[in-house]
């Protein structure tokens, strides 16, 4: 299986402040179609989790652009350029290049 | 709109059997995989298995394989999951979530909560 390790496990921000989590995988995730099967999901408290970005830099439908991901092969990063309230949770990335799919720990945020 | 609804709380003996339903509505039914999703309390998210509504294919976690069955009723475009010999640690938050034909899962339901007590 993949192992997906993300840092920090938490993070305390000042709003308006960035935020930036980073999420390794043990393997490439970079398919042979030329996708990078590497997604983040927000859990908001109490809620299922939604998807943020897909395929390491495309933001969902509807997802502020203050979210933006970057990476390649088996480094990944997902930045919130300033951190807003409503953007408490835990972050999930995910891989998806194989079964079984796998998440990383989770990355807390909350509000200083 | 695509909605998934799942059934309600349960709580179950320790070597009970747990079937959790996920209702679909705003797709068509056998187009998309249905996966789910285990969330222990206060943990991350652990992929389970996906069920194929058109044919009733399966797969699963190595990790619950031979306690887990995915199954799907295309006459009432609902999955369900059904967990066997429970334990406390199985004492968790159980999603559903589909692909829509993607590599991701969008949307999930809204999770039910089962809890294995003595």
């Amino acid at each position: 299986d993949i192992v997906m390790t993300q840092t920090p496990l938490s993070l305390s921000v000042t709003p308006g402040q960035p935020a930036s989590i980073s999420c390794k995988s043990s393997q490439s995730l970079l398919h042979s179609d030329g996708k990078t099967y590497l997604y983040w999901y927000l859990q908001k408290p109490g809620q299922s989790p939604q998807l943020l970005i897909y395929e390491v830099s495309n933001r969902f439908s509807g997802v502020p652009d203050r979210f933006s991901g970057s990476g390649s092969g088996t480094d990944f990063t997902l930045k919130i350029s300033r951190v807003e309230a409503e953007d408490v949770g835990v972050y999930y990335c995910m891989q998806s290049i194989q079964l079984p799919r796998t998440f990383g720990q989770g990355t807390k945020v909350e509000i200083k | 709109e695509v909605q998934l609804v799942q059934s309600g709380a349960e709580v179950k003996k320790p070597g009970a059997t747990v079937k959790i339903s996920c209702k679909v509505s705003g797709y068509t039914f056998t187009d998309y995989y249905m996966h789910w999703v285990q969330q222990a309390p206060g943990k991350g998210l652990e992929w389970m298995g996906l069920v194929d509504p058109e044919d009733g294919e399966t797969i699963y976690a190595e990790k619950f394989q031979g306690r887990v069955t995915i199954t799907a009723d295309t006459s009432t475009d609902t999955a369900y999951m059904e967990l066997s010999s429970l334990r406390s640690e199985d004492t968790a938050v159980y999603y559903c979530a589909t692909d829509q034909g993607h590599s991701w899962f969008d949307p999930w339901g809204q999770g039910t909560l089962v809890t294995v007590s003595s």
